[in-house]
């Protein structure tokens, strides 16, 4: 399967609580973008990066939030002392630029926060 | 941020009916992409369409782009309860590298 995936599936976490996720895009794809979807919404974008570089950031993303990609290919999410709110679906979706403007999205990591 | 509407927020029909769904916006986007979601799963893509004006057909379902590129809709004709899902639409924003979504559609086909 080259599609893009995304470890673990499933996490349940208490609230104060460390988490990391981690997405691994299609192979040849350089861009890669992660994505936040509450219970009833559609997606809300996060960040992306083309390549290593982090070249955007939502204001959702607040300083607890950090993102990785530090060779370029996978990338990890990482929350600090979370909180209840943060209980959503993270998603992680990559493209190719210059090949069209179709993002392929992995199955999403479900995190719960207790 | 442009912003995307989707209309209705929820369907429910029979099976054998047809269904549109709607996404608009007050702004253009360069392309529009629609996917549907299972529960619990990430979104599967459906179409990209690009040029306004613009018409995809994939099986029973089409696709239509504004000619002003400012909206979409989704047409399923006799629907099956295969097609039961969230239907999303998301624009692509080509300055700003990432994609707008739509609060999405619930489509439920009863057999």
């Amino acid at each position: 399967d080259t599609g893009v995936s995304q470890n673990p599936r499933h996490k349940i976490t208490k609230r104060g609580q460390n988490v990391t996720f981690r997405c691994d895009p299609i192979s040849e794809h350089n861009r890669l973008y992660w994505y936040r979807q509450t219970l009833g919404q559609g997606p809300e974008f996060l960040t992306y990066f083309q390549n290593e570089a982090q070249l955007e950031k939502s204001r959702l993303l607040s300083d607890r939030f950090s993102a990785e990609r530090p060779k370029g290919s996978f990338s990890t999410l990482e929350i600090q002392r979370t909180e209840q709110g943060d209980s959503a679906m993270y998603l992680c979706a990559s493209r190719m630029q210059g090949a069209g403007q179709t993002q392929y999205f992995g199955p999403g990591t479900r995190l719960l926060v207790l | 941020t442009q912003l995307l509407e989707q209309s209705p927020q929820f369907l429910s029909i029979q099976e054998g009916e047809n269904l549109t769904v709607y996404c608009n916006s007050s702004s253009v986007f360069s392309s529009l992409q629609w996917y549907r979601q299972e529960p619990g799963e990430g979104p599967v893509l459906l179409v990209t369409v690009v040029t306004g004006g613009e018409v995809k057909k994939l099986k029973r379902l089409t696709f239509q782009f504004g000619d002003a590129r400012k909206d979409s809709s989704l047409h399923i004709t006799a629907a099956q309860p295969g097609d039961t899902g969230l239907y999303l639409c998301a624009g692509f924003e080509a300055a700003g590298n990432k994609l707008t979504f739509g609060g999405g559609t619930r489509v439920l086909v009863k057999p």
